[in-house]
């Protein structure tokens, strides 16, 4: 079964918008922490967001924000007011349980395009 | 945040030759990985770098195929054996940083295999 699942394969957005990439998971570990990261053409991975399972607020840097819903296994990834750079793959990763780095897996990836 | 580079950035093999991938950290870190991303494909991981001793490996991967090094805190190499076209990827090494949940990654290396 997918550990990560993200829905949407490519999203379109207008420059200036808000949008929200989906991103579900599965485990039954009560320790897991969620990942975003930002992949554009040039191939580098760019870490976006962390939110640890038992982190009460969801997490926020910058423009970015993670709504967390601990019951549906929920993960979204919020980007406010969308630039031209923002476009880029997309991925939401999971670190399971209390190691650091390992049992870490990725989902298949959103490409975000912003459009002028 | 730690700065990682890798070398080279990237490379165009011959099918059945092999080709080793470095990767420095400016600082000492615990732990380092090598990922594997294949073309229009998500990152998948080839193994822990330990310090000292025997990597280790995710199930599909095999240190005969993918024999990794790590002589120290700083530096690891990752050779792909016996390329194939199979092996194009894109190769990346990764860290985590002490007391830290990021995991940074290197800029990757873009392998082709003809």
């Amino acid at each position: 079964a997918q550990k990560i699942t993200q829905t949407q394969p490519g999203m379109f957005v207008q420059e200036k918008e808000a949008v929200t990439l989906d991103c579900t998971y599965d485990t039954s570990d009560q320790s897991y922490g969620l990942f975003w990261y930002k992949q554009p053409s040039s191939g580098e991975m760019i870490f976006l967001i962390y939110q640890g399972s038992y982190d009460e607020q969801n997490a926020t840097e910058g423009r970015y924000s993670l709504n967390f819903q601990k019951a549906r296994k929920s993960a979204n990834l919020v980007i406010s007011a969308s630039q031209l750079g923002d476009s880029a793959m997309y991925f939401c990763a999971m670190r399971e349980g209390l190691g650091y780095g390992q049992n870490f897996v990725f989902g298949p990836g959103t490409r975000l395009s912003v459009l002028p | 945040s730690a700065v990682i580079s890798q070398k080279p950035s990237r490379d165009i093999c011959q099918r059945g030759t092999s080709l080793t991938i470095q990767c420095q950290v400016d600082s000492q870190v615990t732990m380092m990985f090598w990922y594997r991303q294949q073309p229009g494909q998500s990152l998948t991981l080839i193994a822990t770098a330990n310090q000292g001793s025997e990597a280790t490996y995710e199930s599909g991967f095999v240190i005969d195929k993918f024999p990794i090094s790590r002589p120290n805190l700083t530096f690891s190499t990752l050779t792909v054996s016996n390329m194939s076209p199979e092996d194009s990827s894109i190769y990346l090494c990764s860290v985590w940083t002490s007391g830290r949940h990021e995991q940074f990654f290197g800029p990757g290396t873009r392998l082709t295999v003809l």
